[in-house]
């Protein structure tokens, strides 16, 4: 599977847009690019997938760039209950059951 | 809808006693998984099942055994519990394995070994 790199943490305060970026180097033609959350105290949460270009819903949006070397998850006008921890996950269509967890990216919202 | 459920919650338990963690999904999944999560770490896959009666190792399989009788539950256990082994175990299910499938976690259960 490929590795991916985040940053460790971010700060942001209420109503901005956060934006997190995802380094997968090494990605392969046929891996996705997953996204999950997790609150605190909680297991984590699938947010947003995608190939390439650009994916939205009703949580976030993800840029994905041409080569597909990163990608940027987006988080529009966050509040204080999007402070969580934000994995990035790179794999192909097959390897649902064997996905790899890094340290996620910490986010932290002030008010 | 209960999605998926972890029992217990919470467990201390003594250098070499033994346990079993419970897993069930009312979601019909195919797919199960249990990992552990050590504090400011991300998971790591402990064992996972792609069907009822099958099992398979994980990224960290040493000192566990699972198993899957019924469809809706996964069983996690631990042998001889050893301190290395304190950390938070999520369950979690899909109804296949590809990737586009979400897992759907359950709230974890936090295991402490004296």
């Amino acid at each position: 599977l490929a590795k991916t790199t985040q940053p460790i943490s971010m700060d942001s305060y209420e109503g901005q847009e956060v934006n997190i970026t995802c380094s997968h180097n090494n990605i392969a033609t046929n891996d996705y690019i997953t996204w999950y959350q997790q609150f605190p105290s909680q297991g984590p949460r699938f947010i947003i997938q995608g190939y390439k270009t650009k994916v939205t819903n009703e949580v976030a949006s993800l840029f994905i760039p041409a080569d597909r070397k990163s990608s940027t998850l987006s988080l529009p006008r966050v509040s204080l209950s999007d402070t969580a921890v934000y994995y990035c996950l790179v794999g192909d269509k097959n390897a649902g059951n064997m996905l790899t967890f890094g340290g996620g990216t910490r986010l932290m919202v002030k008010p | 809808n209960a999605g998926v459920t972890q029992t217990p919650k919470f467990r201390v338990l003594k250098t070499g006693q033994s346990m079993t963690l419970l897993c069930a999904q009312d979601m019909n999944h195919e797919y199960m998984y249990w990992y552990r999560q050590d504090p400011g770490m991300g998971l790591r896959l402990i064992h996972y099942s792609v069907g009822e009666g099958t099992t398979a190792k994980g990224e960290v399989p040493d000192g566990y055994n699972v198993s899957r009788l019924k469809k809706q539950n996964f069983l996690l256990g631990l042998e001889s519990a050893a301190p290395s082994q304190t950390s938070v175990y999520f369950c979690a299910s899909s109804s296949t394995g590809h990737i586009n499938q979400p897992q759907h976690f359950g709230d974890g259960t936090r295991l402490s070994i004296l």
